[in-house]
């Protein structure tokens, strides 16, 4: 039972558009989560996380939106640039900074 | 270059054996976490040490065990391989125990044949 949901295994958008990366989860006790950003045969970069006392987080280019009621969390990358194509995976944890559970990834192609 | 180095990239065994994965953090690093990534599985946590301590356990199963050494490298032993094992292993370090701080290494490719 997949606690952390990517429904999207893929997602194509032109240069300078918005890409708009969904994520769910199951468990109401997770009260944290990042955002992960993976190159091929790289290790996964840390992108951006939120805490479940906020709705939102933005740093540059890269948002996070988290909506409790929902058990729902988007990453809004504005505008995509070709440099941005790669895996993302959300991430999710019950207690700050331990044992996260990852989601399967959905993988961006950003079309110049 | 994330500064997280791992040994060896690629590793191809059979059934039944034993490997161990090592890990080095970056400079300074107190924390080591290792993780899963199964074919078109997502990331799954393992087991985290700080400072040669553990600080978290995740779905690591009971063939597999790790430990942090007094010079803040760390191993990861499989042991009784299965095919189901077959998967990329990454290590990541952090100066504290946030994972929000955490870099990856580039990961050890593991085949069990």
């Amino acid at each position: 039972d997949q606690q952390v949901k990517q429904n999207s295994p893929s997602l194509s958008v032109q240069e300078g558009r918005i890409s708009i990366l969904n994520c769910d989860y199951t468990n109401s006790m997770f009260d944290y989560f990042l955002w992960y950003k993976k190159y091929p045969a790289e290790g996964p970069t840390f992108l951006i996380s939120i805490s479940s006392i906020k709705d939102k987080n933005e740093d540059g280019r890269f948002t996070v939106f988290l909506n409790k009621s929902a058990k729902h969390l988007s990453l809004h990358i504005v505008p995509s640039q070709p440099g941005d194509s790669a895996v993302y995976f959300c991430a999710a944890s019950a207690y700050y900074g331990q044992n996260f559970v990852f989601g399967p990834g959905t993988r961006l192609s950003v079309l110049p | 270059d994330s500064g997280v180095t791992q040994t060896p990239k690629h590793l191809i065994t059979a059934t039944g054996q034993r490997v161990t994965l090592r890990c080095s953090p970056r400079s300074g690093d107190l924390s080591v976490y290792w993780y899963q990534q199964s074919l078109d599985q997502g990331l799954q946590f393992l087991i985290q040490y700080y400072n040669g301590e553990e600080r978290a356990k995740g779905n690591i199963l009971e063939r597999f065990s790790a430990q942090q050494f007094p010079d803040l490298h760390s191993e990861l032993n499989l042991s009784s391989l299965e095919l189901g094992d077959s998967a990329l292993y990454f290590c990541a370090s952090s100066p504290s125990g946030r994972v929000d701080t955490q870099y990856f290494g580039p990961g050890t490719r593991l085949t069990v044949l």
